[in-house]
């Protein structure tokens, strides 16, 4: 089946560090959307990207789809300690199809002040 | 209060019992969601409805039911619980409509961490 990689696993960075992550796929989605779950809570949506090249941004966040609809990145500017948690990806191949949305297994995120 | 709530947070029950989760939902969105969380797996779908009385399967159904006769509730049953559903399981929900899922993405509930024993 479909499947969504996530890289890196985890990542140990400092306060006001810039943070990369992406997603990939041997599959083409047509639409990408990111998440954060906060420890103990359930994920919530960051940005969605709906075309290839698109590049969306939402405060310090910044996601991109990727030109070859495989792949998506995710990148935060200036770390701050609320930024810790797992941020997941999560592709749809078509809008409508609720039981097609795969999440990637996701990033965790450790912000050291 | 609006929102998504899920019941009990935390649960421990002994393989081959039945276990319902419950979720509840304030803003009558069409569609709601049950996800299972896994280590490595991250989130799977089990089953989800498009509205009262309409539900359907999602990547990994077995051993579980559900139902949903009223919009706002969607509960899972574990009909005999085994050591392999110890997991945490997470309740969404989302308006519908044309584009929806990349449109709106998912509201999800707390969670609620169950262990089978």
């Amino acid at each position: 089946g479909q499947q969504l990689n996530q890289s890196p696993q985890s990542m140990f960075i400092q306060e006001g560090e810039d943070v990369s992550m992406n997603c990939t796929s041997s599959s083409i989605f047509n639409t990408w959307l990111w998440y954060k779950q906060d420890p103990g809570e359930g994920p919530v949506l960051l940005i969605a990207l709906y075309k290839a090249g698109e590049l969306t941004s939402n405060g310090r966040l910044t996601a991109q789809f990727g030109i070859t609809r495989k792949d998506s990145f995710l990148n935060i500017s200036a770390s701050i300690p609320s930024d810790v948690g797992i941020y997941f990806c999560a592709g749809l191949l078509v809008k409508t199809s609720y039981d097609k949305v795969i999440f990637g297994p996701g990033t965790s995120l450790s912000v050291i002040p | 209060d609006a929102g998504i709530t899920q019941s009990p947070r935390y649960k421990i029950t002994e393989t081959g019992r039945q276990v319902t989760l419950m979720c509840h939902q304030t803003w009558s969105h069409s569609y709601m969601f049950w996800y299972r969380q896994d280590l490595g797996h991250g989130l799977r779908l089990i089953y989800y409805s498009a509205a009262a009385d309409i539900t359907d399967k999602g990547e990994v159904p077995d051993g579980y039911v559900v139902s949903r006769s009223k919009t706002e509730n969607f509960p899972l049953t574990l009909e005999s619980a085994t050591r392999s559903q110890t997991s945490v399981y997470f309740c969404a929900s989302n308006r519908g409509g044309t584009g929806a899922p990349g449109v709106y993405g998912y509201t999800f509930g707390s969670g609620t961490r169950l262990t089978v024993v």
